[in-house]
């Protein structure tokens, strides 16, 4: 089982560009999560999907949309990307939301 | 709103001597409570997980944590650190109930295991 997985690792944008991230587990799970990661902050959740069909705001969601495309896959998109948006983007998911979370390697953005 | 602290932002150690990461969690309602690492560059790994039942908790790599409800507390301990434990410790919080699956992170502690 290659578990969570994230595609890009590294991106670099400038300004007003847009990017989707994407998220994809094997493990069967129905909960998915999208957080970021700065420095002394630990990590903030962006947005999660409970389960297939439904996805809810986390703690910072402003500037962020989110795509539950299947089980399977659960995808973050900027859609016009700002410097205060350059952080390391984590992709978790569980089994259900009470549970632990698995998590993704990370992606690594930089806006200019 | 559920809140975690860890109490440490760094900690130093010598290798094989002990070692606790402190960290309190606010909940007024039931709660579930984690321990991740993360080695550099990497993302989080689960270390250890209290969901019910014994208060004391053990994890991967001679990690264990114990819950103490009345303090609110779930501190990570390990007898005796390696080298290899040099990394940056995450405690994180799920309130359940309303706030479900929003894990809640304390902001991290940096354990440096020096030789």
């Amino acid at each position: 089982n290659a578990g969570v997985t994230q595609t890009p690792k590294f991106q670099v944008l400038k300004t007003g560009q847009s990017m989707t991230l994407q998220c994809a587990q094997d493990m069967n799970h129905n909960s998915m999560y999208w957080y970021r990661q700065d420095p002394g902050m630990g990590l903030r959740l962006i947005y999660y999907s409970a389960s297939e069909g439904t996805t809810d705001k986390g703690e910072v969601p402003n500037g962020y949309n989110v795509s539950r495309l299947n089980k399977r896959e659960f995808s973050l998109r900027l859609e016009s990307a700002a410097p205060s948006q350059t952080s390391v983007y984590f992709c978790a998911s569980g089994l259900s939301v009470q549970y632990e979370q698995y998590f993704g390697p990370g992606t690594r953005l930089t806006v200019t | 709103a559920q809140s975690v602290t860890q109490l440490d932002s760094q900690v130093p150690v010598f290798e094989e001597a002990p070692v606790e990461l402190r960290c309190n969690y606010s909940s007024s309602v039931s709660v579930y409570l984690f321990w991740y690492v993360q080695y550099p560059n990497q993302g989080l790994q689960l270390l250890l997980k209290y969901l019910s039942g014994s208060t004391l908790v053990k994890g991967i790599n001679g990690f264990e944590a114990e819950f103490n409800k009345s303090q609110t507390s779930f501190h990570l301990r390990k007898p005796s650190v390696h080298i290899s434990d040099t990394a940056e410790y995450f405690c994180a919080a799920n309130a359940g109930g309303t706030s479900y699956g929003k894990l809640t992170f304390g902001q991290g502690t940096i354990l440096t295991v020096h030789p």
